[in-house]
């Protein structure tokens, strides 16, 4: 079974629109700590926002905030005010906190912002 | 904010040839990463490696890899008799410690091209 499910594997904004990117995962695990990662068309994989399971507040950095709903068991990652730089790859991520040294990504979703 | 480092960013070999990529993580961190990602696609967990041991491995890690800590900064995985379909971006990365909310810093990738 996947342990993190990336639906969508692409999708289009208008400039300065919201949109948001879904991520559910799976584990049995009550510690464990979920995280969005962009990839620009040049590789680099680059940090954007950390959540915790305990964590009672959605993360928020800057235009990214994490819709957390531990129910659910979803993680979605909602990109206010798109800009063109947006453009990429968004990978969500998960650390399970028991018996675990790896980090486990979903397969993706491509994000193209629109002028 | 500090950087892992990788070199080189890309490498092309013959099928069968031994290639050994190299990685410097943050100086403070502890846990060492490798990761694969095919074609831009998923990325794939490859080894975590922690006080000069594998800490975990995934089923990609095969007998033809193999990782190490030569000195005190560099991290290198090694892949004996490359094939067609080890082709793929390399990712190194390293967390301080081990907890679950740990964030996960990458490199900027090698680039493996095996013909």
């Amino acid at each position: 079974a996947q342990k993190i499910t990336q639906t969508q594997p692409g999708m289009f904004v208008q400039e300065k629109e919201a949109v948001t990117l879904d991520c559910t995962y799976d584990t049995s695990d009550q510690s464990y700590g979920l995280f969005w990662y962009k990839q620009p068309s040049s590789g680099e994989m680059i940090f954007l926002i950390y959540q915790g399971s305990y964590d009672e507040q959605n993360a928020t950095e800057g235009r990214y905030s994490l819709n957390f709903q531990k129910a659910r068991k979803s993680a979605n990652l909602v990109i206010s005010a798109s800009q063109l730089g947006d453009s990429a790859m968004y990978f969500c991520a998960m650390r399970e906190g028991a018996g675990t040294y790896k980090y486990i990504f979903g397969t993706g979703t491509r994000l193209k912002v629109l002028a | 904010e500090p950087e892992v480092t990788q070199t080189p960013s890309h490498q092309v070999t013959q099928m069968g040839q031994e290639v050994i990529l190299r990685c410097v993580p943050i100086s403070n961190h502890l846990y060492f990463y490798w990761y694969r990602q095919i074609l831009g696609q998923k990325v794939e967990f490859l080894v975590s490696f922690y006080n000069n041991e594998i800490s975990e491995k995934s089923e990609i890690f095969d007998d033809q890899f193999s990782v190490e800590r030569p000195d005190g900064s560099n991290f290198t995985l090694k892949i004996r008799s490359t094939k067609l379909e080890d082709s793929a971006m390399y990712f190194c990365a390293s967390t301080r410690d081990s907890y679950y909310n740990e964030k996960l810093f990458f490199g900027s990738g090698t680039q493996l091209s095996v013909l």
